[in-house]
């Protein structure tokens, strides 16, 4: 099993609806994130979690809530998703500490119309 | 604050040439360095990173790169390119001085490999 899933894998959705795509990893790690991926612009950091009770917003956060519902879940959603959100997401845990390898799942394809 | 910035967003070699990523690193403070890389519908992995211990890291698959602190640069090499090599790969920094690991990525390079 992987040690970092995300579902769904693939999402087309129409513009204004709400969309949840979660996240949840077996590392053990209290460290979570989310990031986005556009062509051209690399990754993009859009919420960062320290632990459960810590959610911070990230360099792109605005149009765009998170929910961390455990150390192992983290949730991101697009209350009212538009278009210029269709992009690759990716969620990500490290451990504590300096320069700790990120574990990456494989992302979430998502498609706004 | 710290960026990084890949030089070339394709890159294209024949199998069995040297692979040469560059990538050029601006930071406040000593930083972290990691390359990642992400084959076809996958997440990233990680290739190698820097963590002060020595200026020549080893990664996987052959990978390799070097700190060079006088040209703030991380470039990644490889002696002879695989077909399997063929993927999307990202430099990150983070800085030293903190203890939340935030990476900030550059754009990506895409490596083709011909035969």
């Amino acid at each position: 099993d992987a040690d970092v899933t995300q579902t769904p894998r693939n999402r087309i959705t129409k513009t204004g609806k709400r969309i949840m795509l979660e996240c949840s990893q077996t590392k053990g790690h209290d460290r979570m994130y989310w990031y986005r991926q556009d062509p051209g612009l690399g990754l993009r950091l859009i919420y960062y979690s320290f632990d459960v009770k810590d959610i911070n917003k990230g360099e792109i956060s605005d149009g765009y809530s998170v929910s961390r519902q455990a150390q192992a879940k983290f949730s991101l959603s697009l209350e009212s998703a538009i278009p210029n959100q269709t992009a690759l997401y990716f969620c990500a845990t490290t451990a504590g500490g300096k320069g700790t390898e990120a574990f990456f799942g494989q992302g979430t394809r998502l498609t706004v119309v | 604050a710290q960026s990084v910035t890949q030089l070339g967003s394709h890159v294209s070699v024949s199998e069995g040439a040297l692979v040469l990523l560059r990538c050029n690193y601006s930071s406040s403070v000593p930083p972290y360095l990691f390359w990642y890389v992400q084959y076809p519908n996958q997440g990233l992995q990680l290739l190698l990173k820097y963590t002060s211990a020595a200026t020549l890291v080893k990664g996987i698959n052959g990978f390799e790169a070097e700190f060079k602190k006088s040209e703030t640069s991380f470039h990644l090499t490889k002696p002879s390119a695989h077909m399997s090599d063929a993927a999307e790969y990202f430099c990150a920094v983070s800085p030293m001085n903190t203890g939340f690991q935030k990476l900030v990525f550059g754009t990506g390079t895409r490596l083709l490999v011909s035969p």
